[in-house]
């Protein structure tokens, strides 16, 4: 089944402890990204990677890092969280850049207190 | 910066009834895109509409991209529960490395 996986679905942490949230896809996607969706706010750009090795800054980058060394992985990698990073994750794929359409994974609830 | 108001932003209705949501912008899109979210899951795609004008159906949903390519609505005629749900529009940013989202309408459908 052609899917994006992220673990975990659940995290509650505390502020400055290092985390990440992995992202998988078995469709052989070049495009990955990575939102936030917070309430008022809608979907936000955090970083997206065009191919493997090649990733850039979205919307709302600060805070949060990422690498593409796979293909088939974009992990979401928060250095030191801090509340306002609260929030639901989504991470996406999509073939040959973003001109078609997006699959999302399930998501990941973040609380950070 | 590219924008993607929806309006309205929370839609409560009776099963039967129609609704249009609709998505408006200042800039010209290449094209628009309308996601559906459950709650716990991610937006999945509902349609793509590419050429000014352009009209597609999905059952009882009726999409609708406007001539100059800056707004589009979403059309849903004998709503049911099942119709429930965050609708998204969503359009390329000029680069072509984002999806830029509206902020959404929840649609809620009571029986």
């Amino acid at each position: 089944e052609a899917q994006v996986t992220q673990n975990p679905r659940y995290l509650i942490t505390v502020t400055g402890k290092k985390l990440t949230v992995t992202c998988s896809q078995n469709m052989n996607h070049e495009y990955m990204s990575w939102y936030r969706q917070d309430p008022g706010l809608g979907l936000r750009q955090i970083y997206y990677s065009m191919n493997v090795e090649v990733t850039d800054k979205g919307d709302v980058p600060e805070g949060y890092k990422v690498s593409r060394k796979e293909k088939r992985n974009f992990p979401l990698i928060l250095e030191s969280p801090s509340p306002n990073q609260t929030s639901l994750y989504f991470c996406a794929s999509s073939p040959m850049g973003v001109t078609t359409e997006a699959f999302f994974g399930q998501g990941t609830r973040l609380t950070v207190v | 910066t590219q924008l993607l108001e929806q309006s309205p932003q929370f839609l409560s209705i009776q099963e039967g009834e129609n609704l249009t949501v609709y998505c408006n912008s200042s800039s010209v899109f290449s094209s628009l895109q309308w996601y559906r979210q459950e709650p716990g899951e991610g937006p999945v795609l509902l349609v793509t509409v590419v050429t000014g004008g352009e009209v597609k159906k999905l059952k009882r949903l009726t999409f609708q991209f406007g001539d100059a390519r800056k707004d589009s609505s979403l059309h849903i005629t004998a709503a049911q529960p099942g119709d429930t749900g965050l609708y998204l529009c969503a359009g390329f940013n000029q680069a072509g490395t984002a999806l830029i989202f509206g902020k959404g309408t929840t649609l809620s459908v009571s029986s």
